[in-house]
Formats: C-alpha cells, structure tokens, sequence
C-alpha cells in the first residue's frame, strides 16, 4: 500500500511565477491537508480538502489556492511567488480527522 | 494571545535512559493533542494520540500525559535509543474546526 507521494520533491521558481504541487492520499483517506514548514518551525495549516471542497482554510492569502479530484488527489497552487514562500510544503492524507499521515514534502525554493 | 511552546534548545540524553519532551500552550481548548516525529527532511510521522479526557497513553516505549489544567502535555521515551534521534513536534488538535496547530518541535540527541 503506498503512502502519501507528493511531486515534485524539490523546485526553483523566481519571484512573480506561479507553482503548482501535487499531492496523492494514502488508500482509503478521503481528507488532504497542506501545510508549509519554514526551517526550524512547525508546520502551519494552509488549508484541509473533504469531499473536493475546501473546508478549512488558515491565515494564508488568496494567492494560495487549492484543488481536490474526484479519486481525493490535491493541487496546491501558489500565485505570485515571494522570496517568504520558501520552505517545505507537506501534504497529510487522514481518514476524515485524526491523525494525519504525510508526504515527504516538496522543497520549493523561490529566489 | 494564543501559543504552543516546546524546549526550543536541543535535548541531549544518554543512551538508555528516559527522554521527556514537554508542550504547553496557553489559550487554545483542544480536543486531543497529538504527537509526531519528523526526520531531516521528511515528513512528520504520527505516534500517539491523547484525548482531553485520558490522563496517560503509552505505546511500546512511547507514553504521552495529558492535562488539560496545567495546559501541557508530556512525552516519554523510555529506554532511549540513538535511533530515536530525531525533533518530535506536539499538534493541538482542534477538532471543531479540523486544524492541527503545531509547536515548532524539539529536537532530541541520544548519545551512545
């Protein structure tokens, strides 16, 4: 049974691109999660996907956007890339809530 | 206004021994309190757990208090492995409103 995968692994954009990441669930888990890790910090909850619908959002801007696919597979889109978007984004499968079980995260580096 | 703290300072412990990682936070209500471990570079991975009306949780040589008075939390690893090195991140589970709020973690040493 594979776990969560996410694509890609690492990425380079400059400044004013636009990323989009790729995340799919493990078997079974119906609800995806994003979030971004800054080095040295926890993670901080972009927001959560439930039945292709956004249903909880955090303190990120517009910019970033969000898509979730019939087979429960997510799209974290970023607009207008800052130098501040740097860092690890994880995307987190669970069976509707509990505990989460996350990707191995794409390293998105903008300069 | 509302924070999770963790030992923000590496904790250095003897190989064999108990390792006790703290989170307290102040202003939050959760529901459960979870806890995880994170490698250089991967994602963080699920270990325990506790609901805001049990006190202990263990599992293997995992075990994780809860109190919801003091507002804190406790991880232990007993029997401390090097292999257990590693920063071990505590997320507040606010079940009304399907977020996890995390610490930034603590980063824990064994030594041979």
């Amino acid at each position: 049974d594979a776990g969560v995968t996410q694509s890609p692994t690492h990425l380079i954009k400059t400044r004013g691109q636009q990323v989009t990441l790729r995340c799919s669930p493990k078997s079974g888990h119906d609800t995806v999660s994003w979030y971004q890790q800054a080095l040295g910090q926890g993670p901080q909850f972009i927001f959560q996907y439930y039945e292709e619908e956004e249903r909880q959002r955090g303190n990120f801007p517009d910019r970033f956007s969000g898509h979730q696919f019939p087979n429960y597979s997510s799209e974290l889109n970023v607009n207008a890339l800052l130098l501040g978007d740097s860092a690890l984004y994880l995307c987190a499968s669970s069976p509707s809530v509990g505990e989460q079980y996350f990707g191995p995260g794409t390293r998105l580096t903008v300069t | 206004s509302q924070k999770i703290e963790q030992n923000s300072e590496a904790l250095n412990i003897q190989e064999g021994k108990t390792a006790t990682l703290t989170c307290n936070y102040t202003n939050y209500s959760p529901a459960y309190l979870q806890w995880y471990r994170q490698d250089p570079g991967r994602g963080p991975v699920f270990l325990l757990l506790i609901r805001e009306n049990e006190k202990e949780k263990r599992k293997e040589r995992l075990k994780v208090t809860f109190d919801t008075t003091l507002k804190q939390s406790l991880f232990h690893i007993t029997a401390s492995q090097p292999a257990d090195s590693a920063t071990y991140l505590c997320a507040l589970d606010m079940r009304s409103n399907y977020q996890l709020i995390w610490g930034a973690g603590t980063k824990l040493i064994i030594k041979p």
